[in-house]
């Protein structure tokens, strides 16, 4: 079985440029969330979607982060424009229940650097 | 809000010692607890849970009990190896106030066993 995929694995980018990350969950995981990890962090919840739905996004900087997840398969998350601090890991996790106790299963995520 | 703590790192530990990662946790009701790894380049993973008080998760040589009593759920393996070498975080989910689909995640502590 695939794991979570996520591209670019790396990307670097001068700050005020846009940035998009990609996230392809396991197959038949309806549950899908957008974490960002800061240096020495753990993750932080930004936004998590139920099939297309993006049921808690209250952790998103909604004035230059945007996400969708058309067709509740595969994501997008965006960032524009973005700042020197936006530099981390971006990561994306699906899992297959909602409500219970349940695994998420993690990307290998996205780095990225704002010059 | 409900937080995690956990021992600061960096460990380094020689093959074959004993490891203890401390974990405490502040969390209204009963949450559920983890531990997830993080291999270098690779996304999270599950290690162990536990769903209640006094149960113990394990996996992999590792073990952890959930002690209501002392808000923890320290990490715990009787003879570490050089594959162990990775960041462990410690987490929740599922409190009065953390739903079951949110992770709050400790910062993490990296381990590295030497041969």
């Amino acid at each position: 079985e695939a794991g979570v995929v996520q591209s670019p694995r790396y990307k670097i980018i001068e700050k005020k440029q846009p940035v998009a990350f990609w996230c392809n969950p396991i197959s038949g995981h309806n549950t899908l969330y957008w974490y960002l990890q800061n240096l020495g962090q753990g993750p932080e919840l930004l936004i998590r979607y139920e099939n297309e739905e993006a049921v808690d996004d209250s952790q998103l900087p909604k004035d230059r982060f945007s996400a969708e997840r058309l067709k509740g398969v595969d994501s997008t998350l965006k960032i524009q424009p973005a700042e020197l601090g936006d530099s981390a890991v971006y990561l994306c996790a699906s899992s297959s229940l909602a409500g219970v106790s349940n695994e998420q299963f993690f990307g290998p995520g996205t780095r990225l650097t704002v010059l | 809000g409900d937080s995690v703590t956990q021992m600061e790192g960096p460990v380094t530990l020689s093959e074959e010692a004993f490891l203890t990662i401390n974990c405490t946790y502040t969390a209204t009701g009963y949450p559920s607890l983890f531990w997830y790894v993080q291999y270098p380049g690779e996304g999270l993973q599950l290690l162990l849970k536990a769903t209640k008080a006094d149960d113990k998760g394990s996996n992999k040589g590792f073990e952890a009990t959930y002690r209501k009593e002392t808000t923890s759920f320290h990490l715990e393996k009787g003879s570490v190896q050089v594959s162990d070498s990775a960041v462990y975080f410690c987490a929740l989910s599922g409190s009065m106030k953390t739903s079951y689909d949110k992770v709050i995640f400790g910062p993490g502590t990296s381990l590295s066993v030497i041969p």
